[in-house]
């Protein structure tokens, strides 16, 4: 019963190196999300995607990229990573929106120093 | 413009009954969730309300007026494993979720 799996669940990065936060889920579920937090902070959604081959911006897309080439893989990429993309990152996944529960992935703590 | 307000912090005692409450503003109404969310790890799905009223759900039930904007989370018979945030997600015309910090309960025995 995995869910959403999400690697790495740890990771360090220099400032302008680049990394791919994977992100898969076996639920057959058509949406995805990414999304960020910062402490305390609530929230903020990165990217989402609707179904395989459609990606879209959500609040904070600026620094990273989105790839959506099957329904169970959702992969985040940050090219040239800086120190205010330290955070933690969810992804999660939902099989429609209205009153459909979103599920999370157990999170990746990024620190870009 | 779009909004949420939830109390940063609650404190309650162990056994007791605590309510959480939010208040929001959005651009349609398409439902309101409740997640929980322990220090260091993701939130989990509590409730979902899209009519007026009551929902109970074991020690938790949540509360909803569409009318006043408003919301609430009960938790019973409060368990130190409870001590956790609780986030109050309201869902736009757009169906994108609105997320605020959360509400931090603090349990003492």
């Amino acid at each position: 019963n995995a869910g959403v799996t999400q690697t790495p669940k740890f990771r360090i990065l220099k400032i302008g190196q680049s990394m791919t936060l994977q992100c898969t889920q076996d639920m057959n579920h058509n949406y995805m999300y990414w999304y960020r937090q910062d402490p305390g902070m609530g929230l903020k959604l990165i990217y989402y995607s609707v179904g395989a081959g459609i990606t879209d911006k959500g609040e904070v897309p600026n620094g990273y990229n989105v790839s959506r080439s099957t329904t169970e893989d959702f992969p985040l990429r940050l090219e040239l990573a800086a120190p205010s993309q330290t955070s933690v990152y969810f992804c999660a996944s939902s099989y429609e929106t209205s009153g459909n529960t979103i599920y999370f992935g157990e999170g990746s703590w990024l620190t870009v120093v | 413009g779009q909004s949420l307000e939830q109390p940063s912090e609650v404190t309650a005692v162990e056994g007791a009954i605590v309510q959480i409450n939010c208040t929001y503003q959005t651009s349609g109404f398409n439902g309101l969730f409740w997640y929980q969310q322990h220090a260091g790890e993701a939130p989990t799905f509590l409730s979902y309300n899209v009519l007026d009223g009551l929902e109970e759900k074991g020690r938790f039930s949540s509360f909803l007026s569409r009318s006043k904007g408003y919301s609430y989370l009960l938790l019973k018979e409060l368990q130190m494993k409870d001590s956790a945030s609780y986030l109050c997600a309201p869902m736009d015309s757009n169906y994108q979720l609105i997320w605020g910090a959360g509400t931090k309960l603090i349990i003492k025995p």
